[in-house]
């Protein structure tokens, strides 16, 4: 069974700081999602990358928001500086099984309170 | 952007008597998901529904698709406390990530 690792699980900093996720498939696969999820609300696609490369970052605030995927493996979540608006969940997601039907396994996320 | 759209957003009810919980969405999609997040053990797949199926089942669950709405329904028969979470329907097209519906509350009480 697939299994991800996401630290730190809870992060409170100030507006206009920097904060960065972690996250760690324990077993691993070339598709590695990022979501953010806002309080009440769905997951929302922030970036997918297969292996090292990005294959969807359409919804990623770049002028703040970075990510990278360290040798195919683990992968960083950076915003900088944060704003109120970003406080949310922060979900790492890789394929469930064969992934050949887009089924994906969460890790238990990171919860962002920017004050 | 969201696709899909649940509805009610929240729902209360006794345990052992059924919930369903409906969404519909905008675009062609390759299948349809239902996911179940609590605070316990995150945001878990529970279900998949190919766009060739018209209904699915596994233990007390039953999904059902209609194309031709744009609709899908997921019912939970005979409920338990544990139950109680936040379900999200998610669609899958070829070629992009899954997007989320908002998502209903499920609150089972007992």
């Amino acid at each position: 069974e697939a299994g991800v690792a996401q630290s730190p699980r809870y992060k409170i900093i100030e507006k206009r700081q920097s904060v960065a996720f972690w996250c760690n498939p324990i077993s691993g696969h070339a598709t590695l999602y990022w979501y953010q999820q806002i309080l009440g609300q769905g997951p929302k696609l922030l970036i997918q990358f297969q292996n090292n490369g990005v294959v969807d970052d359409s919804q990623l605030p770049k002028d703040r928001f970075s990510a990278e995927r360290l040798k195919g493996v683990d992968s960083t979540l950076k915003i900088q500086p944060a704003k109120l608006e970003d406080s949310a969940v922060y979900l790492c997601a890789i394929p469930r099984g064969s992934g050949a039907y887009n089924e994906q396994f969460f890790g238990p996320g990171t919860r962002l309170t920017v004050l | 952007s969201q696709q899909g759209e649940e509805d009610p957003q929240a729902l209360s009810i006794q345990e052992g008597e059924n919930a369903t919980m409906n969404c519909s969405y905008k675009t062609s999609i390759n299948n349809l998901q239902w996911y179940r997040q609590n605070s316990g053990r995150g945001l878990v797949h529970l279900i998949l529904i190919r766009s060739n199926e018209r209904e699915k089942h596994s233990g007390r669950l039953r999904v059902t698709l209609d194309t031709s709405k744009k609709s899908s329904s997921l019912l939970i028969t005979a409920s338990r406390a544990a139950d109680t979470a936040s379900y999200f329907c998610a669609t899958d097209q070829a070629g992009t990530a899954l997007i989320f519906g908002k998502g209903t509350t499920l609150s089972v009480s007992s």
